[in-house]
Parts: structure tokens; sequence; C-alpha cells
């Protein structure tokens, strides 16, 4: 399957600051980059997606953006809260594909 | 509340036990897939399913077999299970097609003695 990169696998940051995740594929036919969270104990939830044609989305405090040239997507958390605190996953779907890909997650730890 | 649904959420059983962890999902969803993954890593598909009668390996090597008899009902099962087991076991589904998102089920967490 596709290859995907992800980084970096933790993250600590101060309440309020931003926090930036970043993964790059290797399939050039992606068309579809979604964006999950898991807490503690709890199920990945889907908090943002990105489809080919569009390079930035945003929703509240979260972004999205890619870059298809380049291969590569990031997650952008702006005023984070300890409420954010969890490990993100990041995945791709190549056009061809049967399921998503997923990176490898990156811990992100909110101290407040 | 359509959602998607995991039984039992804690299993302990001993090696050389066959078990099967159920997975069923209410949203109507043609594509449904099983996950392991330890906690707070990686997640590694070990099946998945078109559809009714599609059941399909993923890239994990497992021991393990599905069914998909029911569009609704996807059960993995173990048929002799080892302490290489022990993990949590993610149910998911989506619609058809390559641009949607996945639902998750809160998973079982299986440890085999």
């Amino acid at each position: 399957g596709e290859n995907v990169e992800q980084h970096p696998s933790t993250l600590s940051v101060q309440e309020g600051d931003s926090a930036v995740i970043k993964c790059t594929y290797s399939d050039s036919a992606s068309n579809y980059f979604p964006w999950y969270k898991q807490e503690l104990g709890k199920r990945p939830q889907l908090i943002i997606d990105i489809r080919s044609n569009v390079g930035e989305k945003k929703d509240q405090r979260i972004a999205v953006t890619l870059n298809k040239t380049a291969k590569h997507f990031s997650l952008h958390i702006t005023e984070t809260q300890p409420e954010d605190s969890a490990v993100y996953f990041c995945a791709t779907h190549p056009n061809s594909g049967y399921a998503l890909n997923f990176g490898k997650g990156t811990s992100l730890l909110v101290t407040p | 509340e359509a959602d998607i649904y995991q039984t039992p959420r804690y299993l302990v059983i001993g090696t050389g036990k066959k078990i099967t962890l159920e997975c069923s999902q209410t949203m109507g969803h043609d594509k449904m897939y099983w996950y392991q993954q330890d906690p707070g890593m990686e997640l590694h598909l070990i099946h998945y399913s078109y559809g009714v009668n599609s059941t399909e390996k993923g890239d994990l090597s497992s021991e393990s077999t599905v069914s998909r008899i029911r569009t609704e009902h996807f059960p993995l099962t173990l048929e002799s299970a080892r302490p290489s087991h022990t993990s949590q076991y993610l149910c998911a589904s989506s619609e058809l097609g390559a641009n949607y998102g996945y639902t998750f089920g809160s998973g079982t967490r299986l440890t085999v003695v």
C-alpha cells in the first residue's frame, strides 16, 4: 500500500499555542485526506477531511492544508486547549485503493 | 441513533480458545473494516469487505477470519487465540467510494492469557 509518513510522533505545546502535524504520501493518485483524533481509551473520530480539488479547509480552530505537488498535507490547530490532547492520525485514500492508509500517529499533549 | 457497535468491550480468554468479536452498524454502509491497534499506536488493517459475501485480507498477517452474510454485520473470529493476539480490535465502516471517512466502533480490548 501507499507509504504515509507522519511527523512528529510526539508534540507538546502550551495551552494557547498552535500545533502543526504534517504528513507526506507517495501515491500522486491519492484524492482524499482525512484526519482522525483518538482520545485516550476512545475510538478514532473524524475531525476534518480534504479532497484533492481543494487546497485548504478550515473548521473553527482546526484547518488542513494540502500541497498536491509536493505530496504533503498538514493539520493546524490554533489556540490549543487541554482537551485537544490526543493521538492524531492522518490518512490517504489512493484513487485505486481499497482502504485508507493511515500514518503512525502523533501524540499531542497540551499543557495548561 | 445510527452508529457502529462492538461487543464485547473487554475480553480475557485462555490460550487456544475460539472467539468471535462482534461488529454491527446501523448506518447502511457498504464497506466494513477490522483494524488491530496496540494502545496509542498505529492502526493495522487486517480485513475488509465491500459488501455482502465480499471479504478480503488486509496488510497485517492474521490468523483471524471474517464473514459478511448481512450488510450490517461483520464478525471477526479467532480459531485459536494466542498471547500474541492480545490487542485492541477496532471495527469501522464507510460508504462505498473513495472519498468517505470511516466511522469507528469503540473497540474490543482482547487479552489472551
